[in-house]
């Protein structure tokens, strides 16, 4: 099945620094992909929708300033948190939509960050 | 937008026994209706998923029913076993590439 990767797959940082998440798709292509945030023992959070060559779609909530999102080719979104927090630690997962496919979406293995 | 309901929040079953858990959703523009098995730290993996034309789907020991009028779906798990003890999110969209509605997840544990 189609595969999508995340990197980095934990990352721990200082309060303040900025940390950028990629989500490749490694074979196949996705004008769409999406970003979910997970707190623990919670459920996946829509953050959201980011679209190859034009601006994300932030969900209500979600500030578009703070979680920059970035969709500059058809296989690579990437997620930067700037000015992390403490409240920002979670698990991250994007997912790419298969255009070519049943338009089925693939997520990827996911990002812990921890923010000290 | 639309908003899903998830119950029970945790089930604890006897292996063998059967699973049953329900999911509402409020949207009526919703045809995609998929389950996700989650393990700690990992992936949401799909199990299995319906769609609005179908009444229900059976994939060996897991079936999933859906009605549409009710606005109701339900993941049923048969001879359970322990490696079936997980979370399983239901989730609610207009079609398998849009954005999924999750619903808040249950914690299943199967005791052998």
């Amino acid at each position: 099945g189609a595969v999508v990767s995340q990197h980095p797959s934990w990352v721990i940082c200082k309060s303040g620094t900025s940390v950028k998440i990629e989500c490749r798709s490694l074979d196949f292509q996705a004008t769409t992909m999406f970003w979910y945030r997970q707190f623990p023992k919670q459920s996946l959070m829509l953050m959201a929708t980011s679209n190859e060559g034009s601006k994300a779609t932030y969900e209500q909530g979600v500030e578009k300033d703070k979680f920059l999102i970035n969709h500059a080719s058809l296989t690579l979104s990437t997620l930067t948190v700037t000015s992390a927090h403490p409240e920002d630690s979670s698990f991250y997962i994007c997912s790419a939509r298969d255009e070519q496919g049943a338009e089925t979406q693939y997520f990827g293995p996911g990002t812990r960050l921890l923010v000290l | 937008g639309e908003n899903v309901e998830q119950h029970p929040s945790t089930l604890s079953v006897q292996e063998g026994d059967s699973a049953v858990i329900k999911c509402t959703y409020s949207d009526s523009a919703s045809n995609y209706f998929p389950w996700y098995k989650q393990e700690l730290g990992k992936r949401p993996q799909l199990i299995i998923d319906i769609r609005s034309n179908v009444g229900e789907k059976k994939d060996q020991r897991i079936a999933v029913t859906l009605n549409k009028t009710a606005k109701h779906f339900s993941l049923h798990i048969t001879e359970t076993q322990p490696e079936d003890s997980a979370v399983y999110f239901c989730a609610a969209s207009r079609d398998s590439g849009y954005a999924l509605n999750f619903g808040k997840g249950t914690s299943l544990l199967v005791t052998p």
